[in-house]
């Protein structure tokens, strides 16, 4: 069972505008969640994180919003740049130390 | 500051074959997570390992192993290798003195098995 969904495999955006990619899960124990960009040939790079205690965390251009009773994070990137193309991937930490990823969100940013 | 770091890059290997796969972790953590991508998939977690020991599984056959050393490297094998353990390895460093949840990956071993 798939624990972590990313539903959209692609989106595109023009540069400057709002990149909003989401990420449903159904586990509620679930205490942390992160969110990583990769680009080809490269591992993951970690990106932001939130607490589940938390409903929104900033930085930069990056601001990530949990939404705990509909069990959705949502990462947006604002303004988007074309240098953010690449996979985005939600994670989420449960206290078993166990690290569950969603199966990615290829984003697009048009110049 | 040397980051997460593995080696080799790519591998190929033949069925029935064991392969050892090699990951030094970032500076100050003392964690490390192992995990395999196939194509168009996110990473699957194999196991963590902390204080030389496995802390967590997932799931994955007894077939995947692993070890960590006193200087917090770590190594994955996987023996009798099959046509589907063909991925990416990925191995991601945690922890350390101002211990967080946040994963630092390595650029992965690209594992081929024919």
């Amino acid at each position: 069972d798939q624990q972590v969904k990313q539903n959209s495999p692609s989106l595109s955006v023009q540069e400057g505008r709002i990149s909003i990619l989401n990420c449903d899960y159904t586990n509620s124990m679930f205490d942390y969640f992160l969110w990583y960009k990769k680009y080809p040939a490269e591992g993951p790079t970690f990106l932001i994180s939130i607490s589940s205690i938390k409903d929104k965390n900033e930085d930069g251009r990056f601001t990530v919003f949990l939404n705990k009773s509909a069990k959705h994070l949502s990462l947006h990137i604002v303004p988007s740049q074309p240098g953010d193309s690449a996979v985005y991937f939600c994670a989420a930490h449960s206290g078993t130390y166990k690290y569950i990823f969603g199966t990615g969100t290829r984003l697009k940013v048009l110049a | 500051d040397a980051g997460v770091t593995q080696s080799p890059t790519h591998l190929i290997k033949t069925r029935g074959q064991q392969v050892t796969l090699r990951c030094s972790p970032k500076s100050g953590h003392d964690t490390v997570s192992w995990y395999q991508q196939a194509l168009g998939q996110g990473p699957q977690f194999i196991f963590q390992y902390y204080e030389e020991e496995e802390r967590q599984r997932g799931n994955f056959p007894d077939r995947f192993s692993g070890h960590q050393f006193p200087n917090y490297s770590s190594e994955l094998n996987v023996n009798a290798l099959l046509l589907g353990d063909s991925a990416l390895y990925l191995c991601a460093s945690s922890g350390g003195l101002y211990e967080s949840y946040e994963q630092y990956f390595g650029p992965g071993t690209r594992l081929t098995v024919t």
